[in-house]
């Protein structure tokens, strides 16, 4: 069976500061991993994801990803963030053959001025 | 807008009523999906559609949940004498194929339970 791990259900920072939103999966396939940004009352927008090939991620609104296989892990990163970064951020897991997709619990990451 | 349309995006309903809940795909997209986010939760998947077929319910409640998908119209999640457990934002997604081509999600249906 597949899992999805969100470590962090909050994340404080300030603006202009970096962050990094943990994930982490488990599964004894291959995987497809994405992140999904979801403002409040609103549906979740694609942010990046991983299919195969480079293992570094790039994504929309200057976010990025890194695939590493070894530690199961695909931790999104900003350099610098901004208030409008404000909201809900998952990361789910897809695996070939299969389309149901396994989403972590989330991490509200909260921009501070 | 060609996204996903999900529509009401607010019902409430009282305990023992129905609640129908529309979802239209993207434009090009034959698979339908609909997951259910429960306070401070993740999504949870629900249901697999394609046209006319449901391909897996596996994530569906046993009873008074159902869902369609007609070869017109929209996808249709349907809950029969609604609980309030069954308040929820139930969110409606689709793809062009299924496997590794990204899911793409509507706005959601907040439901709420008097």
């Amino acid at each position: 069976a597949q899992s999805v791990t969100q470590l962090d259900s909050q994340v404080p920072v300030f603006e202009e500061a970096p962050v990094e939103l943990r994930c982490n999966y488990s599964s004894s396939v291959s995987v497809y991993l994405f992140w999904y940004v979801q403002y409040p009352n609103q549906g979740l927008q694609l942010l990046l994801k991983y299919l195969s090939g480079s293992t570094l991620v790039k994504g929309i609104n200057g976010f990025e990803a890194e695939f590493n296989k070894s530690q199961t892990s695909f931790h999104l990163r900003k350099p610098s963030v901004h208030i409008s970064d404000t909201a809900e951020y998952f990361c789910a897991l897809g695996t070939s053959g299969t389309y149901k997709y396994i989403f972590g619990t989330g991490t509200r990451l909260k921009v501070l001025a | 807008n060609a996204g996903v349309m999900q529509n009401p995006r607010h019902l409430v309903r009282r305990r023992g009523q129905e609640a129908r809940l529309r979802c239209s795909p993207m434009k090009g997209h034959s698979h339908v999906y609909w997951y259910r986010q429960l306070p401070e939760e993740g999504l949870k998947f629900m249901v697999y559609l394609q046209k006319e077929n449901i391909i897996d319910e596996s994530g569906m409640p046993k009873e008074r949940f159902s869902a369609e998908f007609p070869k017109e119209g929209p996808s249709i999640l349907r809950i029969q004498q609604v609980v309030r457990g069954d308040s929820a934002a139930y969110f409606c997604a689709s793809s062009a194929t299924g496997g590794d081509q990204p899911q793409h999600f509507g706005d959601g249906t907040r439901l709420s339970i008097l």
